[in-house]
């Protein structure tokens, strides 16, 4: 079946620690994405890729790294650097948009991380 | 820039009742595209509907039907003859065609409760 696949669903970290959450996505899209949500939150922009080897920051991108070496996988490093990284991480993906037509993102299951 | 409103933070009602989740929106782009999401308890955003600046006309869905009035900016959802499986949190959402593949900008989320 096609879709978005993150792992894992749970993620614990010490703090200090950098980790790496996994998207995959066997949708055939161009564009991926990343969030962040917090409770009682809406969801923010935290990268977003259009191709391969070309990725940009989204509104929330301190503390965190992405790659895009492949069109199906755009994982995403929660570092250091992020002050409260506990949050829970969707990852979508979507057909690249052009100016005349942009089409629904399509949202993996999510991970869960928490710093302890 | 983009800012999305869901004055309701949580409804609850009895089951078969009818209910609408009311979604505000400011741009200032004549050309925009306007999304509701679903979200479970498992996570996962589920896709709804899709709507671009040029097209208000209303759009019924089984037991869902959504009214779209750009005189008020206003894009809201309403489910009829609610049933329990309709308990989620739903997000209404906004993409600008700003010429790139920005992500949505969210609302907050309307947390529906639908009692037996």
């Amino acid at each position: 079946d096609g879709g978005i696949t993150q792992s894992p669903k749970y993620l614990f970290r010490k703090e200090g620690q950098n980790v790496t959450l996994s998207c995959e996505q066997n949708l055939n899209h161009d564009a991926m994405y990343w969030y962040r949500q917090d409770p009682g939150q809406g969801l923010r922009l935290i990268y977003y890729s259009q191709i391969v080897n070309d990725f940009q920051k989204g509104d929330i991108a301190e503390g965190y790294s992405v790659s895009r070496e492949k069109k199906e996988s755009f994982p995403l490093t929660v570092t250091s650097a992020q002050k409260n990284p506990t949050a829970f991480y969707l990852c979508a993906s979507s057909i690249v948009a052009t100016r005349m037509s942009y089409n629904e993102q399509f949202f993996g299951p999510g991970t869960r991380l928490t710093v302890l | 820039a983009q800012k999305v409103t869901q004055a309701q933070t949580e409804i609850s009602v009895v089951e078969k009742e009818d209910v609408t989740l009311d979604c505000v929106y400011e741009t200032r782009d004549t050309t925009y595209y306007l999304f509701w999401y679903k979200q479970p308890p498992s996570g996962e955003l589920v896709f709804l509907i899709r709507r671009n600046s040029f097209d208000e006309q209303n759009e019924i869905s089984g037991r869902y039907s959504w009214n779209f009035q750009k005189s008020t900016s206003s894009f809201n959802f309403t489910i009829t003859a609610s049933q329990v499986v309709d308990s989620a949190v739903y997000f209404c959402a906004l993409l600008y065609s700003g010429g790139g593949a920005d992500g949505l900008t969210f609302g907050k989320g309307t947390h529906l409760i639908i009692q037996p």
